[in-house]
């Protein structure tokens, strides 16, 4: 599975859009794009995946970049709920079993 | 929507004692895994399952065991809890397909072992 690349941290106002970006430079044309986050003292959450296409569901949107080296994640209006470690993983289409999961991005959403 | 769940949120145990911490999916997944998460070290599998009653190793199996009877629940067991087991466990499933593979995760139990 390819590397994957975030920033450790960012913060965001309440109400606002948060932009979280991930580098996958190395990404294989069978590879999907994965967004996981963890809240402090839970388990993580899954939020979204994407192949080529942009993605939006309910909790946030998915932005690939046309060369699929880079994608962000926008969760379009932050609440402090949203304070969390997101992940951005790349996995292999058919592959399935240990999930590897990186440093992530601390994300701190503020009133 | 998915429902992971685990028996405890908290845990505490002394060493030696033997120790079974319970894992129930509801959505009929075949998949079920279980990791530890510990600060610096990400996650890392300990088991994993892919039907009833099969079990593959993952990562760091020693000390650990697993036990898959039914299809909806999959149970790690620290045989002699010692402290270095001392973790955040998180259990998750998931189901096969043709598409990519999607892992729902369950609260987590911390466990301390004094």
């Amino acid at each position: 599975d390819a590397k994957t690349t975030q920033p450790p941290s960012m913060d965001c106002a309440e109400g606002r859009a948060a932009n979280l970006p991930c580098n996958h430079s190395t990404i294989s044309g069978n590879e999907y794009v994965y967004w996981y986050r963890q809240i402090h003292s839970q388990g993580p959450q899954y939020i979204i995946h994407g192949l080529k296409n942009n993605e939006t569901n309910e909790m946030a949107s998915l932005i690939i970049t046309e060369d699929r080296k880079s994608s962000t994640l926008i969760l379009p209006h932050a609440t402090l709920r949203d304070t969390a470690v997101y992940y951005c993983i790349v996995r292999v289409t058919d592959s399935w079993g240990k999930l590897q999961f990186g440093a992530g991005t601390q994300v701190v959403v503020t009133p | 929507d998915v429902k992971v769940t685990q028996s405890s949120r908290y845990l505490v145990k002394r060493t030696g004692e033997k120790v079974f911490l319970e894992c129930v999916q509801d959505m009929d997944h075949e998949n079920m895994f279980w990791y530890r998460q510990d600060p610096g070290l990400g996650l890392r599998l300990i088991y994993f399952s892919y039907d009833v009653k099969m079990k593959e190793k993952g990562d760091i199996p020693e000390g650990y065991s697993v036990s898959r009877e039914k299809k909806e629940r999959f149970s790690l067991i620290l045989e002699s809890a010692s402290t270095n087991q001392t973790s955040m466990y998180l259990c998750a499933s998931s189901t096969p397909g043709t598409g990519p593979e999607t892992q729902y995760f369950g609260p987590g139990t911390r466990l301390l072992v004094l």
